[in-house]
């Protein structure tokens, strides 16, 4: 199973663009990169998801380097409401499909007013 | 609509008691996950049914741990004779299919504490 490594926590000013690295250095060809996100006391929330184009929503942009080692999930003007624990996922496919998360410890972004 | 509900929020049991988890995935899902998060840690992964099968238990800790999904829908983790070291918060998610590009909702947890 691929691993990822994230920093442990990032600051950042509220109306400014966070940009959270990911290194998932041994993903394989078929791996998806996922980023979901946990506010405190609140299941895990779906952000984005890409193989190896960026991608965009109305949440965030997900930029996966061409050699797909790592990747950066961008949230174009931080609010206060992005505070949270962002965690980035390369989705395992075991031996009879199941297709399971694996979580790191994530990054803790901390928007500052 | 209706996410991932997950019932009790908070469960609070002695050591050696017994204890029952449920989750109502999102309906027409077909693939149900369970995961186990303890404080500071990241979800960690216990099963995951494709329909009313167990597809994977490749994490579930020990045979006190045990999931079931009999009508495909609802799923009850039941854990037998709780330790102090199973207090955690117990995720469940769902998605529409098992494979290809689905992502998983999460339901709010259940937090276990065992005395």
């Amino acid at each position: 199973d691929a691993k990822t490594t994230q920093p442990t926590s990032m600051d950042c000013a509220e109306g400014r663009a966070a940009n959270l690295p990911c290194n998932h250095s041994t993903i394989s060809g078929n791996e998806y990169v996922y980023w979901y996100r946990q506010i405190h006391s609140q299941g895990p929330q779906y952000i984005i998801h890409g193989l190896k184009n960026n991608e965009t929503n109305e949440m965030a942009s997900l930029i996966i380097t061409e050699d797909r080692k790592s990747s950066t999930l961008i949230l174009p003007h931080a609010t206060l409401r992005d505070t949270a624990v962002y965690y980035c996922i390369v989705r395992s496919l075991g031996g009879s499909g199941t297709y399971k998360y694996i979580f790191g410890t994530g990054t803790r972004l901390k928007v500052l007013a | 609509g209706a996410g991932v509900s997950q019932t009790p929020s908070n469960k609070v049991t002695e050591k050696g008691k017994y204890v029952e988890l449920r989750c109502d995935p999102i309906s027409g899902h077909t693939a149900l996950y369970w995961y186990r998060q303890s404080l500071g840690q990241g979800p960690e992964f216990l099963i995951y049914f494709q329909g009313t099968g167990a597809a994977d238990d490749s994490g579930l800790p020990n045979d006190r741990f045990f999931a079931v999904r009999p009508e495909g829908s609802v799923s009850t983790l039941k854990i037998q004779r709780t330790e102090r070291g199973d207090s955690a918060v117990y995720l469940c998610a769902s998605s529409l299919l098992a494979g290809g590009q689905s992502e998983q909702f999460f339901g709010p947890g259940t937090r276990l504490t065992v005395l």
